[in-house]
């Protein structure tokens, strides 16, 4: 079965440091998501990306976020300058344009650990 | 999205049929009702949708009555891997973000 997956696993930064997860979404998927949990905590929207374009944003995702698909199978997330509060685990996901699911498919998640 | 109501936990005995039950009074004609299972330290999973009367897939089955104001979750025969938390999730059928309550933690004792 296809999935979506992610790198790193765990990710370590100091605080200020700029970090990129990675992602690579089901093949033939076309709507791909970033979402965060801080431990104990829901999972939080953070963006969605279609046609290589943001199509919705959190108020989670400042201008210290960016997304990017820089080729045909990855999606990143970049944060330019990381806090305290970043520390968590990011979710990406994918979905297909098939418009009668509301199913998307996560990713294993990357535990970023700010210090 | 409309307003979700379940039980914040849950404990069962292995072998044990779960029943979870969530409550949208909200819930728009054009909704579907769709559950996810997290696994601690993983990422959420879709497990079933459904939009009225009875859906059933390998993993659970969901019951939804004519009103649609609530929807019962049901896991056969559970084993210690059914640990889990549960989401209840009531929204158009689109590709949009999802938005995430505090879900069901359902705890499967030996």
């Amino acid at each position: 079965e296809p999935e979506v997956t992610q790198t790193p696993s765990h990710q370590v930064t100091q605080m200020g440091q700029e970090v990129i997860l990675r992602c690579v979404p089901i093949s033939n998927h076309l709507y791909f998501y970033w979402y965060r949990q801080i431990l104990g905590q829901k999972v939080e929207f953070l963006v969605s990306f279609y046609n290589n374009e943001i199509s919705e944003k959190s108020e989670i995702f400042d201008d210290q976020f960016s997304v990017e698909r820089p080729d045909g199978s990855n999606f990143t997330l970049k944060i330019r300058s990381t806090k305290l509060e970043d520390s968590a685990m990011y979710f990406c996901a994918s979905s297909d344009s098939d418009r009668v699911s509301y199913e998307q498919y996560f990713g294993p998640g990357t535990r970023l650990t700010v210090t | 999205l409309a307003k979700t109501t379940q039980p914040i936990s849950m404990d069962s005995y292995e072998g044990q049929e779960v029943n979870i039950t969530c409550s949208h009074n909200n819930i728009a004609t054009n909704d579907y009702i769709t559950w996810y299972q997290q696994f601690p330290s993983q990422g959420p999973r879709f497990i079933i949708q459904g939009y009225k009367t009875k859906v059933t897939n390998e993993v659970a089955s969901l019951f939804i009555p004519a009103d649609r104001k609530s929807s019962t979750l049901s896991l056969p025969r559970v084993s210690l891997s059914d640990t889990a938390v549960y989401y209840c999730l009531v929204g158009e059928v689109r590709d949009d973000k999802i938005i995430f309550g505090k879900g069901t933690r359902l705890h499967i004792l030996p």
